[in-house]
């Protein structure tokens, strides 16, 4: 079974500034695909990058961009010039596609409690 | 804008009753999701479905949840009898067919069960 890790549960950072959070991954699949989701106050799960484990490039939006490590099980998201809005908790999640069927449950990591300091 | 509806937002109970919960997916998806979210455990899956089929509800304590998808617009958990320890946020997601969709799943807003 696949595990997910995330060993900060909590981080802060200042308006402006970058920060990276960390996540590790266990699986014995060569393709799949990763994700970061973000969970404001508000609760709504909201996707914010994903990463097929196929490309090398790593996944880039706007502020937000990942630094996947695939022989070490590493995916890491860098997020730019934080802002009060990225307030939130970050979840780092795997999906093992089925061919031609599409999605599978994602197996999401403990999350990472993000705050960002005005 | 396409999206998840969860209904009701909050629920507040008492040890015993019956709790539904209901889902409408995004027109379209074939894939069906359901995961409770808690302090201490997490994100956990309960439940899912590709086509109505039932897949995987392994995650889900048998003897008191039931989930379901009467219809392709419809999908619902219930919680009969209801205990303390089923007071988390319910969250149901819908994800399309693959090819380049896959992996782009939708959540909605989550339904928060207080059991008193």
């Amino acid at each position: 079974a696949q595990t997910v890790t995330q060993s900060q549960p909590e981080m802060s950072v200042q308006e402006a500034e970058t920060v990276t959070l960390s996540c590790t991954y266990d699986t014995s699949e060569s393709n799949y695909y990763l994700f970061w989701y973000k969970q404001p106050p508000s609760r709504q799960m909201i996707l914010v990058i994903r990463q097929e484990a196929y490309k090398q490039q790593n996944a880039t939006e706007n502020r937000f961009s990942v630094n996947f490590q695939k022989a070490a099980k590493s995916f890491s998201l860098k997020i730019s010039d934080s802002q009060l809005g990225d307030t939130a908790m970050y979840f780092c999640a795997f999906m093992k596609p089925v061919p031609y069927s599409g999605n599978t449950p994602l197996v999401f990591g403990k999350g990472t409690r993000l705050s960002v300091i005005a | 804008d396409a999206r998840v509806t969860q209904t009701p937002r909050d629920k507040v109970t008492e040890m015993g009753q019956e709790v539904t919960m209901r889902c409408q997916p995004i027109l379209g998806h074939n894939t069906v999701f359901w995961y409770r979210q808690t302090m201490m455990q997490g994100l956990e899956l309960l439940a899912y479905f590709r086509n109505r089929a039932p897949l995987d509800d392994s995650g889900m304590p048998k003897d008191r949840f039931s989930a379901e998808m009467p219809d392709a617009t419809l999908a619902t958990l219930k919680i009969q009898p209801s205990e303390p320890r089923d007071s988390a946020v319910y969250f149901c997601a819908s994800g399309p067919t693959g090819g380049t969709k896959t992996g782009e799943l939708f959540f909605g807003e989550g339904s928060r069960l207080t059991v008193l």
